[in-house]
């Protein structure tokens, strides 16, 4: 049962262009929302979060959306940049837990 | 460095061997995780302490695993008698904060059990 899901594995975007990653969540309880990056042979990479309180967090060229009734986020990355190519994960946690429960993740290949 | 460091970066073990991976977590992290990440998914949560109390070990695969953070600093996480559906990348992370919130990851150690 995958409580967190990326449907998309892969994602191709030209250098310049807007990256949208997609992630939807089954689970109601689920309270705080993050998403990480990941280069080969590292750990995973904190980029931003959002509480369920809030539908929007913005840092920099990175945006988390939120949208509690479809039980979706979404992580816009503008400008994209070669640099933001990576593998992206989307995590969730629940009220009173402490794990964070992810998703199978999407690469994103950002291209000149 | 800052970061949560993990010890050994690559294992490999004959099937049967017991491993022990370490993980130093970030200085002053209350909270510290472990996840186990298999080819193409995502990390699964193993274990989490809180100092030196491990307060959820729900997602431990067995009784053949085993971890410990007896000082509430550096964290060994165990495997016992190794199989080869354990090969994975074994990752450790910590948090300044009580929750789950931003948790900060190690490198990892991938194991591979031949």
């Amino acid at each position: 049962d995958q409580q967190v899901k990326q449907n998309s594995p892969s994602l191709s975007v030209q250098e310049g262009r807007i990256s949208i990653l997609n992630c939807d969540y089954t689970n109601s309880m689920f309270d705080y929302f993050l998403w990480y990056k990941k280069y080969p042979a590292e750990g995973p990479t904190f980029l931003i979060s959002i509480s369920s309180i809030k539908d929007k967090n913005e840092d920099g060229r990175f945006t988390v959306f939120l949208n509690k009734s479809a039980k979706h986020l979404s992580l816009h990355i503008v400008p994209s940049q070669p640099g933001d190519s990576a593998v992206y994960f989307c995590a969730a946690s629940a009220r009173n837990t402490d794990k964070l429960i992810f998703g199978t993740g999407t690469r994103l290949q950002v291209f000149p | 460095g800052a970061g949560v460091s993990q010890s050994p970066r690559y294992k490999v073990a004959k099937r049967g061997q017991d491993v022990a991976l370490r993980c130093d977590p970030i200085s002053g992290h209350v909270s510290l995780f472990w996840y186990q990440q298999a080819l193409g998914q995502g990390p699964e949560f193993l274990t989490y302490f809180q100092n030196e109390a491990q307060l959820d070990k729900s997602g431990l695969p067995s009784d053949r695993f085993f971890a410990e953070r007896p000082e509430g600093s550096v964290s060994t996480l165990k495997i016992q008698r190794t199989q080869q559906e354990d090969s994975a990348v074994y990752l450790c992370a910590s948090s300044s904060r009580l929750g789950a919130y931003e948790q900060y990851f190690g490198p990892g150690t991938r194991l591979t059990v031949t």
